[in-house]
C-alpha cells in the first residue's frame, strides 16, 4: 500500500515569513494529494488539494506543488499569521484502494510566532 | 448543508467492553470512511463504506468492524476494548462514487478505555 512521510515534524516561523512543509509518497500510481489543517480540539479541514495532472495550485496565501518524478509534494504558506498555527496533514490516495482510500502523513505542528 | 456529525462526542469504557460509534454524512454523500487518530500514529485508515458495502479496509484487527445503512449513515463497532484503543475516531464523507474526492471530516468521538 501507499506510504506517506512528512517532514519536518515541527516548524516554527516568525509572523509574516513563509512556511514550507514537504511530503513524500511511495506509490507512483497515487493521483490525489490533499492537505488538511487541524486546530487543537477541532476536526481536520481541507485547505487545498492537487491532482496528479497538475503541477501547482494556488489559493490566496496557500499553494501546493507536486513533483511526480520525485514523488513529493509541498505546501507553501506565505505571509504567515498566528491563526495559521495548527497541525498540518498531507495525504495521498492509495491506488490499492481504488484511490478512494487516503493514507496520511503523521502531521507537522506549525507554530507562528507573533 | 449540514456537516458531518458524529455521536457520541465522548465515551469512557473499560477494557473488555464493546462500543458503537455513529456517523451521519453530509446529505447526498454516499462514501463514509473511518480513521483512528492517536498522537503517535497520526490518522490511520480503518475502513470505507459505499452504498452499504465495505469497499476498503485498513490494517486493524477484526475487533474493529463497521456497517453502513441505506441512508448512508455509518456505525463502527469495537469489541473487547483494549487500552490501546483509546483514540479520537473520525469519520469522513465524500461525494464521488469512484476514485478520490474531497473528504469532509466529522468532529470525532473521543474514546477513552480504562
Amino acid at each position: 500500500g501507499e506510504n506517506v512521510e512528512q517532514h519536518p515534524s515541527t516548524l516554527s516561523v516568525q509572523e509574516g515569513d513563509s512556511a514550507v512543509i514537504k511530503c513524500t509518497y511511495s506509490d507512483s500510481a497515487s493521483n490525489y494529494f490533499p492537505w488538511y489543517k487541524q486546530e487543537l480540539g477541532k476536526r481536520p479541514q481541507l485547505i487545498i488539494d492537487i491532482r496528479s495532472n497538475v503541477g501547482e495550485k494556488k489559493d490566496q496565501r496557500i499553494a501546493v506543488t507536486l513533483n511526480k518524478t520525485a514523488k513529493h509534494f509541498s505546501l507553501h504558506i506565505t505571509e504567515t499569521q498566528p491563526e495559521d498555527s495548527a497541525v498540518y496533514f498531507c495525504a495521498a490516495s492509495d491506488p490499492a484502494g481504488a484511490n478512494s482510500k487516503l493514507t496520511f502523513g503523521k502531521g507537522i505542528t506549525l507554530s507562528v510566532r507573533p | 448543508k449540514a456537516g458531518v456529525t458524529q455521536t457520541p462526542r465522548y465515551l469512557i469504557k473499560t477494557r473488555g467492553q464493546q462500543v458503537t460509534l455513529s456517523c451521519s454524512p453530509i446529505s447526498g454523500h454516499r462514501s463514509v470512511s473511518w480513521y483512528q487518530q492517536t498522537p503517535g500514529q497520526g490518522l490511520q485508515f480503518l475502513f470505507e463504506y459505499f452504498s452499504e458495502t465495505q469497499r476498503n479496509k485498513g490494517n486493524f484487527p477484526g475487533r474493529f468492524s463497521g456497517r453502513q445503512f441505506s441512508n448512508s449513515r455509518s456505525e463502527m463497532n469495537v469489541s473487547t476494548l483494549e487500552l490501546g484503543d483509546s483514540a479520537l475516531y473520525l469519520c469522513a464523507s465524500s461525494l464521488a462514487p469512484v476514485g478520490p474526492d474531497t473528504q469532509y471530516f466529522g468532529p470525532g468521538t473521543r474514546l477513552t478505555v480504562l
